[in-house]
């Protein structure tokens, strides 16, 4: 137990279904991510939040869409996928000190297995 | 892209002293090595980091050479648990706190 939650753990969705990926954090961290782990490939960074605010795309198609309402809450919106993207999501978050950049140890959730088929 | 170098794959026996190697020749003076895993089908899980001592909690223990230059992750008596890909990995400071990950070493721990 992380202190990381993410529902659901496994998610099958069709190419043209809408759904969405929830993480919380119980760690009182305000900064948080979302990786990607496709088969066979390193972790790869999408989004960083800070403070609620996006402070990193990593040239993320525009088919998932991240939303931060507060900072214990992240979500990812999923539309129009393909079968590519399948893969393991991850969140994460870290606590960030007010004013700066250099912050504290990331933790991560279990990771949502996504499935589009 | 990864700032570190680990072999691909390493086997241990149960019991034993695992020490796993990373080298990471380019590191920065205000950068830290930190060390994760990740079990199969699990989220990456934090292990330990340092910066110039030597670490050691209870999972593990991080030695680090004079120079920075590599690094030693000690596990003292392996399990079959302990068997995972390990990540070593130079974290950035400054402007994001993003890790970015290699493709670790895949440890197996043989009974």
């Amino acid at each position: 137990e992380t202190g990381v939650t993410q529902t659901p753990r496994h998610l099958v969705m069709g190419m043209t279904n809408k759904k969405s990926l929830k993480c919380e954090q119980h760690l009182g961290h305000n900064a948080m991510y979302w990786y990607k782990q496709s088969a066979k490939k390193p972790l790869e960074l999408m989004f960083v939040y800070n403070f609620k605010e996006q402070t990193e795309n990593n040239s993320v198609p525009s088919r998932f869409s991240p939303e931060c309402p507060n900072s214990s809450h992240l979500f990812l919106h999923l539309h129009t996928l393909q079968p590519e993207d399948s893969a393991l999501y991850l969140c994460a978050s870290s606590h960030l000190p007010e004013g700066g950049t250099t912050g504290n140890t990331i933790y991560f959730g279990e990771g949502s297995w996504l499935t589009v088929v | 892209d990864a700032k570190t170098t680990q072999p691909t794959s390493m086997d241990c026996a149960e019991g034993r002293a695992a020490n796993l190697p990373c080298n990471h020749s380019t590191i920065s003076g205000n950068e830290y090595v930190y060390w994760y895993r990740q079990i199969h089908s699990q989220g990456p899980q934090y292990i330990i980091h340092g910066l110039k001592n030597n670490e050691t909690n209870e999972m593990a223990s991080l030695i680090i050479t004079e120079d920075r230059k590599s690094s030693t992750l000690i596990l003292p008596h392996a399990t079959l648990r302990d068997t995972a890909v390990y990540y070593c990995i130079v974290r950035t400071q400054g402007g994001s706190e993003k890790l970015v990950f290699g493709k670790g070493m895949k440890l197996t721990v043989n009974p």
